[in-house]
């Protein structure tokens, strides 16, 4: 298996722009976890599905973003309106259902200008 | 909501030295993972633990799970410069209807002198 894949790898876009962030879990894997990365609050859970249903949306920052999962090979992070503040790595991770290992993907570098 | 504390935030040591990052969950976790990301790249699963008082070792690794699980910690013997990189602590709980929730405390940046 290719592993958690990502893309895009980076992404620059100008404020105000939308954004989309792809995943693709690896095969049979029923969770998928979508985190964000940054200096100041390292890694923040802010959404996971579990069999494609979103479970708990809390960590999600505000209405600007959403996140899809449309069936078990995808699912994507939407932000729109994009913000400066909204620069960051994103990950995404899945794994067998509860208390198995987490894969990560190589994530996406954001830069919103 | 759930929240898992990791301190200490940065480490520097001179290689050869020992390093710990200690890990505390509001909640009491079902298991802990920890994982290691190094510069420039993605969190790499370390190791799971799972019952109370647990104790695992990996090498120069050591890792534990407390007796109530709700804590754990990370021990490296001797560092060396290898070790470079962020270790996270992650807490499973249960949230319902068969999932469980990963939260990630927020790492511990380990630099080695040589």
């Amino acid at each position: 298996d290719a592993g958690v894949i990502q893309s895009p790898r980076h992404e620059v876009t100008e404020m105000g722009q939308e954004v989309t962030l792809r995943c693709k879990p690896i095969s049979g894997h029923n969770s998928l976890f979508w985190y964000r990365q940054t200096m100041m609050r390292g890694l923040e859970l802010l959404i996971y599905f579990n069999n494609n249903v979103p479970i708990d949306d809390s960590g999600m920052p505000e209405d600007r973003f959403s996140a899809k999962m449309p069936n078990a090979s995808f699912s994507t992070l939407k932000i729109q309106p994009s913000e400066p503040r909204d620069s960051a790595v994103y990950f995404c991770a899945s794994d067998m259902r509860g208390g198995t290992e987490a894969f990560f993907g190589q994530g996406t570098r954001l830069t919103v200008v | 909501g759930q929240q898992v504390m990791q301190i200490p935030q940065y480490q520097h040591v001179q290689e050869g030295e020992d390093f710990t990052t200690y890990c505390n969950s509001s909640t009491t976790l079902s298991n802990i993972q920890w994982y290691k990301q190094r510069p420039g790249g993605h969190p790499v699963f370390l190791i799971q633990l799972v019952k109370s008082g647990e104790v695992k070792k990996q090498k120069r690794l050591t890792f534990q799970f407390g007796e109530a699980k709700k804590n754990s910690s990370l021990h490296i013997t001797a560092t060396q410069t290898t070790d470079v990189g962020t270790y996270f602590c992650a807490g499973r709980t249960y949230s319902g209807a068969g999932s469980y929730q990963l939260t990630f405390g927020k790492g511990t940046k380990l630099s080695v002198i040589p």
